[in-house]
């Protein structure tokens, strides 16, 4: 079946310091959605990606879809302390309903 | 605050009781989910319902029987479970069971006996 690995699965940094995870299918995917789960909390969509090779930014955070869509990335610019948390790829193939297959997810801890 | 609501927060059972999970969505969503949240492991899609129909089952075991009355509310009914099923136990929703993006309650935190 489909797998979507997330590496690395943890990260300490310190405050101000940039975070990169990355997100790898074994199969091609229709789109990759990315979501952060604040500890105790649940998962909130962040942004998606449809198009091979695109870039989508949200302040600090970058996103890439890569050019074979089987690959994605999330960069954090100068991390803050907010940014703590576990940051989950998922993607979806277009075969099956709503089957969102979800990474590991790597888990942010940030040092003031 | 989430447009997925989500009851009791916290469940400890034991093995042979019989227990129900609760998720209301207040999105005007077609499609709802439960996923199982272990330490260590990747969101497990248990079930999806469009439309008040199950459309997607993946391999769950019996003794989780999941029940959608309208597209606004989905339970989990639970019995006899097993010290491996507890877990955070999360909902979500989105407005159809393609590509869209989906909004997550706050989960039951399930501790089983």
């Amino acid at each position: 079946g489909q797998q979507v690995m997330q590496i690395p699965q943890y990260q300490h940094v310190q405050e101000g310091e940039d975070f990169t995870t990355y997100c790898n299918s074994s199969t091609t995917l229709s789109n990759i959605q990315w979501y952060k789960q604040r500890p105790g909390g649940h998962p909130v969509f962040l942004i998606q990606l449809v198009k091979s090779g695109e870039v989508k930014k949200q302040k600090r955070l970058t996103f890439q879809f890569g050019e074979a869509k089987k690959n994605s990335s999330l960069h954090i610019t100068a991390t803050q302390t907010t940014d703590v948390g576990t940051y989950f790829c998922a993607g979806w193939r277009g075969t099956s309903y709503g089957k969102l297959t979800f990474g590991q997810g790597t888990i942010l801890t940030v040092h003031p | 605050e989430t447009g997925v609501t989500q009851t009791p927060r916290h469940l400890v059972m034991g093995m042979t009781n019989k227990k129900s999970l609760k998720c209301e969505q207040h999105l005007g969503h077609n499609a709802m989910y439960w996923y199982k949240q272990s330490a260590k492991k990747p969101l497990e899609l248990m079930f999806v319902y469009s439309l008040e129909e199950r459309v997607e089952n993946n391999s769950v075991p019996s003794r989780f029987s999941p029940e959608c009355p309208n597209s606004s509310h989905l339970f989990l009914h639970l019995h006899t479970l097993q010290p491996e099923d507890s877990a955070l136990y999360l909902c979500a929703s989105s407005q159809d069971p393609s590509n869209q993006p989906q909004h997550f309650g706050d989960g039951t935190r399930l501790s089983i006996l």
